[in-house]
């Protein structure tokens, strides 16, 4: 079955330490997205990728970095640089032409 | 810009009864609009959406919503609410996501349903 996979499920980080969440799909779609959920807060915008080799910044990108050198896959690195990291992390991806954004089961990240 | 307010951030209902779940959104163009639920510590699966055709959309589980332009309104209803639909319910608007660009959602309504 077509989907979108994340993981770990479960990821603790040190304070000053980088981590990176997988996001994989085999759905062939060409647009994927990085978001940040917080109690009360809805899903904010990390980054987000319409083509392979070019990603943009969302509304709250400082302290996130990504990469997109495959279509099927938009990792996401939490870098020391970002000061509040503990958060539900959800990966989305939609093909050109379609309305329809297929979401990951989504990433809990913890700073210990 | 486009902009999307969830006017309750708890609707609490009892089995049986209606489930209504309000949403006001704003932008420039037509919009697309989009209800996703969420159940506790996972993804996000979509209910139902709004692309410019029928305004009554209907979605899985029962739910419908009605886009309204006069109001700019896209309230999400259930004629009966069943104990498996407590969970956290987002509106969404985007203005072109035929084009890949993001979705804005809003804050999110936690239903609670009650026996």
């Amino acid at each position: 079955d077509g989907g979108i996979t994340q993981s770990p499920k479960y990821l603790f980080r040190k304070e000053g330490q980088n981590v990176t969440l997988s996001c994989e799909q085999n759905l062939n779609h060409d647009a994927m997205y990085w978001y940040r959920q917080d109690p009360g807060q809805g899903l904010r915008l990390i980054y987000y990728s319409q083509i392979v080799n070019d990603f943009q910044k969302g509304d709250i990108a400082e302290g996130y970095s990504v990469s997109r050198e495959k279509k099927e896959s938009f990792p996401l690195t939490v870098t020391s640089a970002q000061k509040n990291p503990t958060a539900f992390y959800l990966c989305a991806s939609i093909s050109r032409g379609d309305y329809g954004y297929t979401f990951g089961s989504g990433t809990r990240l913890t700073v210990v | 810009a486009q902009s999307v307010t969830q006017l309750d951030s708890h609707v609490s209902v009892s089995e049986g009864t209606p489930v209504l779940l309000r949403c006001n959104y704003s932008s420039s163009y037509s919009p697309s609009l989009f209800w996703y639920v969420q159940h506790p510590n996972k993804g996000l699966q979509l209910l139902l959406k709004y692309t410019s055709a029928a305004t009554l959309v209907k979605g899985i589980n029962g739910f419908e919503a009605e886009f309204k332009k006069s109001e700019t309104s896209f309230h999400l209803t259930k004629p009966s609410a069943h104990m498996s639909d407590a969970a956290e319910y987002f509106c969404v608007v985007s203005d072109a996501p035929k084009a890949g660009t993001a979705l804005i959602f809003g804050k999110g309504t936690t239903l609670s349903v009650s026996s």
